[in-house]
């Protein structure tokens, strides 16, 4: 089965760092997602990660432990509009294509 | 600009009766998939369908119902055998054997129960 945890919510301060975990167990794993989803839209994509390392984009950097099965999400220099939800998903192996399965999200607020 | 559409955004029931909500894509994605989602719940899928005329229950089906006829279009109707469908609606689709690039989400529909 797939079991994903991640915190509910954190609390940051603008222009700080922040890191989100995420653990997870699952069978047939293809890699692991990190999506940002503002309240009452649609979940984007933010990063991908399916080796074990660390991904940077921008602001973002996400890395990944397959060993551990652990990953966290890193946001440098906080802006007041990170304030969204930050959702882990892991892909793993179905019958004939893949599927992704979803933490229940991460809500962050960034403070003044 | 491709895309995944869902209508209407704000959808209103009133106890037993049936609502299709509508999800139509145009990135030629094969695979598409319905989730709901309640506060402190995360995404929850209902059902999912990977080619044309199939499609496979998932987590919570319990009360819906789809249809692949077209492989832009896969349509969720909530049925009046959902005992507490008030909830915000996420279509996504995907392309099969392209993990890497994830699902794409239509902005939500939200259904309340009136």
């Amino acid at each position: 089965g797939q079991n994903i945890d991640q915190p509910t919510e954190m609390t940051a301060t603008e222009g700080a760092i922040v890191q989100i975990n995420c653990t997870y167990q699952t069978s047939g794993f293809n890699g692991l997602f990190w999506y940002q989803q503002h309240a009452g839209e649609a979940p984007t994509f933010l990063s991908y990660n399916v080796l074990d390392g660390l991904e940077e984009k921008g602001r973002f950097s996400s890395f990944l432990s397959r060993s551990k099965g652990y990953s966290y999400l890193l946001l440098k220099e906080l802006q007041m509009k990170d304030s969204a939800s930050y959702l882990c998903a892991v892909s793993y192996s179905g019958a004939g294509s893949y599927q992704l399965t979803f933490g229940k999200g991460t809500k962050l607020s960034v403070i003044p | 600009d491709g895309g995944i559409t869902q209508s209407p955004k704000y959808l209103f029931r009133k106890e037993g009766q049936n609502v299709t909500l509508s999800c139509e894509q145009n990135l030629n994605h094969d695979a598409m998939y319905w989730y709901r989602q309640d506060p402190g719940q995360g995404l929850r899928l209902i059902y999912y369908s990977q080619i044309v005329n199939d499609f496979q229950k998932g987590d919570i089906a319990e009360g819906y119902s789809v249809s692949r006829e077209k492989k832009e279009s896969f349509p969720l109707t909530v049925t009046s055998a959902q005992k507490n469908p008030t909830a915000f609606y996420l279509c996504a689709s995907s392309m099969n054997f392209r993990h890497r690039d994830g699902y794409t989400f239509g902005s939500g529909t939200r259904l309340t129960v009136v």
